[in-house]
């Protein structure tokens, strides 16, 4: 059974900075795409970042290019998002994706909620 | 930049059918998208993948009470026998190669009368 499992959520300050972890098993983690997706209370699915399998191919959303990174780490089956000069717009459940062969979402994680706040 | 649309809201009666399209902007007419259930207080779940042939596969243990199909820009997802646990929001998803990035739909609010 595949399970992502995020972690590193909070409350941060504007300006601040917050590293998101994602846990992943039950699957070959090294043989696919992860990618980060946020949803800000009450509204929709919002695409974040992308990590291809080897993590040659990145790819940011504008809302967060320059100012968040995403990495991983096959051999701890680990994922991370580095989020820097948080604005309260960044304010969401980050959940952490599963990309199979078509590009598109096949496994979520259950969510880490972002509070930046002053 | 891609767009998908979806009708904010849908309702149906329990044990009846419901069925919510994602339509895809020109210019994507074609693409495969995939369809995620969202119960009220939980994370997404993957249902199914559709493509502009109507053709689709669904995740693991969906039921047979869900289905997809396509016409021209438009991918659907139906739901027939409708279950309380089916109340949730639906959201499409596609894939953009040329601008390298991930669109969700606005999501369709399935109320079960």
């Amino acid at each position: 059974e595949v399970q992502l499992v995020e972690s590193g959520g909070g409350l941060v300050k504007p300006g601040g900075t917050l590293r998101l972890s994602c846990a992943a098993s039950g699957f070959t983690f090294s043989s696919d795409g992860m990618s980060w997706v946020r949803q800000t209370p009450g509204k929709g699915l919002e695409w974040v970042s992308y990590i291809s399998n080897d993590g040659k191919y990145i790819y940011y959303a504008d809302s967060v290019k320059g100012r968040f990174t995403i990495s991983r780490a096959n051999a701890k089956n680990s994922l991370y998002l580095q989020m820097d000069s948080l604005r309260a717009e960044d304010t969401a459940v980050y959940y952490c994706a599963r990309i199979e062969y078509q590009l598109l979402t096949s496994d979520w994680g259950q969510g880490t909620l972002v509070t930046v706040s002053s | 930049q891609p767009v998908l649309t979806q009708s904010s809201s849908a309702s149906a009666s329990l044990g009846s059918s419901v069925k919510f399209t994602c339509t895809l902007s020109s210019g994507h007419r074609s693409y495969i998208i995939a369809w995620h259930q969202q119960q009220p207080g939980k994370a997404p779940r993957f249902l199914m993948k559709v493509e502009g042939s109507g053709r689709y596969s669904k995740g693991s243990g969906l039921p047979d009470r869900f289905s997809g199909s396509s016409s021209g820009a438009d991918r659907y997802l139906t739901i027939s026998n409708l279950q309380s646990e089916d109340e949730a929001d639906y959201y499409c998803e596609m894939w953009d190669s040329y601008t390298r990035s991930w669109v969700f739909g606005g999501g369709t609010k399935l109320t079960v009368l």
